[in-house]
């Protein structure tokens, strides 16, 4: 069975500075893939990164990179030059192929000004 | 921009009425699905749809739930005689195929469900 991981129920960051979320997960399979959804209050759930697990290189969006260490099945989120709309839970993922989506218990993440 | 789109964005309804959410997902989309979260905790898996027919599904989905895509474009989700403790966000969500199963999920912006 997969299971996500998430330490820290909250955390916060100052405006432009840089913050990391931590997940972990624990799978059997060799084939799967992870993902960081962002939920702003009262909205909905946005992806924020993907990652497949074939794939040595972390995954990078702009702001926004993954730590993907494959055998501590580690998937960090780091968010550079934090801005007042990165307020939002933030979601760890897993994806097992042909399985279901597995969510983490979330980060509330509060960037202040 | 294509995007998933639930109906409706909050219902109120006494306990033991029965409820139907309403969900489009986006139209080349294969696969569908329903997640619920309680307020202030996770997103929690409930089934998973494809082909016609529910390809998975978690404790949480029994009885009382059921599942229909009656006309190829809604997907919906029956909750019979509902109870308090079924109060919370009901996402719909649904991914294309890409080769290696589903892709990515696209969220709805959820139904709202207070059982009083």
């Amino acid at each position: 069975a997969q299971t996500v991981t998430q330490s820290q129920p909250e955390m916060s960051v100052q405006e432009a500075e840089t913050v990391t979320l931590s997940c972990t997960y624990d799978t059997s399979e060799n084939n799967y893939y992870l993902f960081w959804y962002k939920q702003p209050p009262s909205r909905q759930m946005i992806l924020v990164i993907r990652q497949e697990a074939y794939k040595q290189q972390n995954a990078t969006e702009n702001r926004f990179s993954v730590n993907f260490q494959k055998a501590a099945k580690s998937f960090s989120l780091k968010i550079s030059d934090s801005q007042l709309g990165d307020t939002a839970m933030y979601f760890c993922a897993s994806h097992n192929y042909g399985q279901n989506f597995v969510f983490g218990p979330g980060t509330r993440l509060s960037v202040l000004p | 921009e294509p995007e998933v789109t639930q109906t409706p964005s909050h219902q109120v309804t006494q306990m033991g009425q029965e409820v139907i959410l309403h969900c489009v997902p986006i139209s080349n989309h294969l696969y569908f699905y329903w997640y619920r979260q309680i307020l202030g905790q996770k997103v929690e898996f409930l089934v998973s749809f494809y082909n016609n027919e529910i390809s998975e599904k978690s404790e949480i989905f029994d009885d009382q739930f059921s599942v229909e895509r009656p006309d190829g474009s809604n997907f919906t989700l029956k909750i019979r005689s509902t109870k308090l403790e079924d109060s919370a966000m009901y996402f719909c969500a649904s991914s294309e195929p890409t080769g290696q199963g589903p892709g990515e999920l696209f969220f709805g912006e959820g139904s709202r469900l207070t059982v009083l």
